[in-house]
């Protein structure tokens, strides 16, 4: 299957930093990337969906101007987690997909962790 | 609200049997569900997938059983190893083009017992 490559996979910051996420992929053209958030021992919760060369979609109750999303390419969306707090810490997970092919190719997720 | 669940939140098996891991959804809508495997500390590992005009997919050791009478899907393992321990979720998306995102389950975790 197709490849998505996502960096860091681990990141430790200091509260009021910011810190950012990239997903890339690698072996196809993503029109459309997806972001998700992960607590322990829970499921994914979709956190927006980013279309190339458009503003994300955001989900209810996420905030845009805390979780900067770029897809500025067919290969790479980032996302920005800015000024983090310690609630911010979590597992984020991008996937990527084409319109042509509906499944979703996931990356390797980034633990996020802010002291 | 619409989602889509899971019945148990752990399941433990021995080594070579089979396992069934079920889902449940609500929208009638959903034309697609996929079947994820994620293992501790990395993102979701495709496994199997269907379209709403299929009731049954087979894999290499999997097969995906879709009713969409009872809105219920669900995951047979067979000959479960102990590699197959992981979280499995199952996943929608609802009618539409490939901009739709996946609506994930809460998830089942597997435990293959040796």
């Amino acid at each position: 299957g197709a490849v998505v490559s996502q960096h860091p996979s681990r990141v430790i910051c200091k509260s009021g930093t910011s810190v950012k996420i990239e997903c890339r992929s690698l072996d196809f053209q993503a029109t459309t990337m997806f972001w998700y958030r992960q607590f322990p021992k829970q499921s994914l919760m979709l956190m927006a969906t980013s279309n190339e060369g458009s503003k994300a979609t955001y989900e209810q109750g996420v905030e845009k101007d805390k979780f900067l999303i770029n897809h500025a390419s067919l290969t790479l969306s980032t996302l920005t987690v800015t000024s983090a707090h310690p609630e911010d810490s979590s597992f984020y997970i991008c996937s990527a997909r084409t319109v042509m092919n509906t499944e979703a190719f996931f990356g390797q997720g980034t633990r996020l962790t802010v002291v | 609200g619409e989602s889509v669940g899971l019945h148990l939140p752990t399941l433990s098996v021995q080594e070579g049997d089979n396992s069934i891991i079920n889902c449940a959804y609500s929208n009638s809508a959903s034309d697609y569900f996929i079947w994820y495997k994620q293992e501790s500390g990395k993102g979701p590992q495709f496994i199997i997938d269907i379209r709403s005009n299929m009731d049954k997919r087979q894999g290499q050791r999997v097969t995906v059983l879709l009713n969409k009478t009872v809105k219920h899907l669900s995951l047979q393992i067979a000959a479960t190893q102990p590699g197959d321990s992981a979280v499995y979720f199952c996943a929608e998306k609802r009618g539409g083009t490939g901009r739709r995102a996946l609506t994930f389950g809460s998830g089942t975790r597997l435990q293959v017992q040796p």
